[in-house]
């Protein structure tokens, strides 16, 4: 089945620093590929996506490259703000359109002045 | 705002008994599906409705059912409610065309 790995949070990180956290994932096919950012008290909302292999999502100075190679999906921001923190989601769905999303654990980013 | 309404936002309630979660989709959006986050099991797919089919089939319980209506909004009942049924529940909407769901803002189920 479709599964989702993400690295095991908290990452704590002071202001301006650079981001990564780790997806990969497990799919037949050719799954779309996205990160969800989940704020305090509040729902997930569609941080950036990717549909093929090679493509870049971005959105709010965040990035993650869909790489079929090595089925992965890491996001990345070159430098936080103390407004970043919040829990991060990696997801995919698989095949036609409207498929339910797999998610992966989730990571919680601590971003400190 | 994602344009998705869920009510209510918080539900408190008691081993055993029922309840029904309330959902209306983003304007024009025909799928909606649900989502239950808990501590132990993180974000789980539990059922999806298109134009008021069900269309696919997750982790949910014997204890849950959903519908969606004709105006589309869904409701998802839970019975005989048990303590690990505490949990946030999302609904998200979609319309199909491109894979996004926009989330509404989840109510919180504690089940004492």
């Amino acid at each position: 089945g479709n599964s989702v790995t993400q690295m095991e949070g908290p990452v704590t990180l002071s202001e301006e620093a650079f981001l990564t956290i780790n997806c990969t994932y497990t799919a037949t096919g050719y799954p779309s590929l996205f990160w969800y950012v989940q704020y305090p008290g509040e729902g997930l909302q569609l941080l950036l996506k990717a549909t093929k292999a090679d493509d870049k999502g971005s959105n709010k100075g965040f990035e993650a490259t869909y790489r079929k190679e090595t089925t992965s999906f890491h996001l990345e921001k070159g430098s936080v703000q103390v407004s970043d923190s919040a829990v991060y989601f990696c997801a995919l769905t698989r095949g036609n359109a409207g498929n339910m999303l797999t998610f992966g654990g989730g990571t919680r980013l601590m971003v400190k002045p | 705002d994602s344009g998705v309404t869920q009510t209510p936002k918080h539900l408190i309630t008691a081993t055993g008994q029922r309840v029904t979660l309330r959902c209306s989709p983003r304007s024009g959006d025909l799928s909606v599906y649900w989502y239950q986050q808990s501590l132990d099991q993180g974000l789980q797919f539990l059922i999806q409705y298109y134009n008021g089919e069900e269309r696919a089939k997750g982790n949910i319980l014997e204890r849950f059912s959903a519908q969606q209506f004709p105006d589309l909004h869904s409701e998802l009942n839970l019975s005989s409610l048990e303590l690990g049924d505490s949990a946030l529940y999302f609904c998200a909407s979609s319309s199909g065309a491109n894979n996004e769901q926009f989330f509404g803002p989840g109510t919180r189920l504690t089940v004492l």
